[in-house]
């Protein structure tokens, strides 16, 4: 079935550090795929999404390519701030189905 | 403009008991879906709500319940509550021309005792 796997945390960084969280994606058809974050205590916040295939979704200073030749859609980012500290989650949706999320990333950024 | 809005924001019952939680969608938004969130773990799908129908269900008992309103408004009821069923509970708005694009809510804080 439909799956979304994404590296399993916590990640901690320095602050101005890169940033990298993987995130593979099983599906049947053609999803659209999406990253959110949630700070401490609150709900999910969307951060970018690709609609389909060599799409680069991007927000913040936060990116991500939709690779299907790898079943991919890895989060980067190039110098993380102490501010990004939340939790990730990268997620799918076909069309007309729900969202299938990731278990979350937990990062920590320290200055 | 209002975004996702959730009430209440937490709640604590004991086991046995029923629970109601609503949530208004995103102005423009005709489709709500609900999620649950265990602790550390990723938001798990409950049902998506459409012109007032349940279009779509994920892997959750007939304990779990829903409702949506002419003003796209909805309900999700929970009956005979278990400790299990302490969690986040997430509400997300869609436009159906884009609803893979969902924009949630605070969350409901449930706490089963």
């Amino acid at each position: 079935g439909n799956s979304v796997t994404q590296m399993e945390g916590p990640v901690t960084l320095s602050e101005e550090a890169f940033l990298t969280i993987n995130c593979t994606y099983t599906a049947t058809g053609y999803p659209s795929l999406f990253w959110y974050v949630q700070y401490p205590g609150e709900g999910l916040q969307l951060l970018l999404k690709a609609t389909k295939a060599d799409d680069k979704g991007s927000n913040k200073g936060f990116e991500a390519t939709y690779r299907k030749e790898t079943t991919s859609f890895h989060l980067e980012k190039g110098s993380v701030q102490v501010s990004d500290s939340a939790v990730y989650f990268c997620a799918m949706g076909e069309a007309g189905t729900a969202l299938i999320f990731g278990k979350g990333t937990t990062l920590s950024v320290s200055s | 403009d209002a975004g996702v809005t959730q009430s209440p924001t937490h709640l604590i019952k004991t086991r046995g008991q029923q629970v109601t939680l609503r949530c208004s969608p995103k102005s423009g938004h005709d489709t709500v879906s609900w999620y649950q969130q265990a602790l550390g773990q990723g938001p798990q799908f409950i049902f998506q709500y459409y012109e007032e129908e349940e279009r779509q269900r994920g892997n959750f008992p007939d304990r779990f319940s829903g409702h949506q309103f002419p003003n796209y408004s909805s309900e999700l009821n929970v009956n005979a509550l278990l400790l299990g069923d302490s969690a986040l509970y997430l509400c997300a708005s869609s436009a159906v021309v884009s609803y893979n694009e969902q924009f949630f809510g605070p969350g409901t804080r449930l706490t089963v005792l």
